[in-house]
């Protein structure tokens, strides 16, 4: 099977504007997780996705949203950038995002506010 | 809400001696604690994880601890090896059990 893949894998934005990413989910998979990587902050959970629906929320700013399709994939926008928003967007794919089942991550879009 | 602490935040070890992570978290309904490791570069990826019905699991090389009544788990490493360095993340799972929470890294170095 195909790997968790992201698009774009870099991007570099300027504070103000907002961003897309795009995530899709290993074949099968209906659950996908956002998380924001930082240097000393770790992965910080943003969101999750199971058959369409955002079943939870991390502690984030509402400029931080996303969204799931019927295919699985899913897609995190960010709204009015800045500066703090630049970092590695990881997003995780399971079988139902429960314990049972292993998360694997996609590679990350870099993400550079300027 | 949730919240994971890990230590060190970096941890240097010569090649063969043991290295030990440590995880704590707060909610007490997480049933679900798996390890991580990331190299530079790439992207996370699981190497061990523990559920909340046992005490202990061993992988080869590496074992993990898990004290629900203290609410902390452990990584421990033997013989290590310089491709055991990397960042190593803990994570628990929320509540709802539909997340997961990560602590915020060991950077792990071992030299040769």
């Amino acid at each position: 099977k195909a790997g968790v893949t992201q698009t774009p894998r870099y991007l570099i934005k300027t504070r103000g504007q907002q961003v897309t990413l795009s995530c899709s989910p290993i074949s099968g998979h209906r659950s996908v997780s956002w998380y924001q990587q930082t240097p000393g902050q770790g992965l910080q959970f943003l969101f999750e996705y199971f058959s369409e629906t955002q079943r939870n929320k991390g502690n984030f700013p509402g400029r931080f949203s996303g969204r799931q399709f019927s295919n699985s994939r899913s897609e995190m926008n960010v709204s009015t950038l800045e500066l703090g928003d630049s970092a590695l967007y990881l997003c995780a794919s399971s079988l139902d995002g429960t314990p049972h089942n292993e998360q694997f991550f996609g590679p990350g879009t870099r993400l550079t506010v300027l | 809400g949730e919240n994971v602490e890990q230590h060190p935040s970096t941890l240097s070890v010569q090649e063969g001696d043991s290295a030990v992570i440590k995880c704590t978290y707060s909610d007490s309904a997480s049933n679900y604690f798996p390890w991580y490791k990331q190299e530079l570069g790439k992207r996370p990826q699981l190497i061990i994880d523990i559920r909340s019905n046992v005490g202990e699991k061993k992988d080869q090389r590496i074992a993990v601890t898990l004290n629900k009544t203290a609410k902390h788990f452990s990584l421990h490493i033997t013989e290590t090896q310089p491709e055991d360095s990397a960042v190593y993340f803990c994570a628990a799972s929320n509540q709802a059990g539909t997340a997961l929470i990560f602590g915020k890294g060991t950077t792990l170095s071992v030299s040769s």
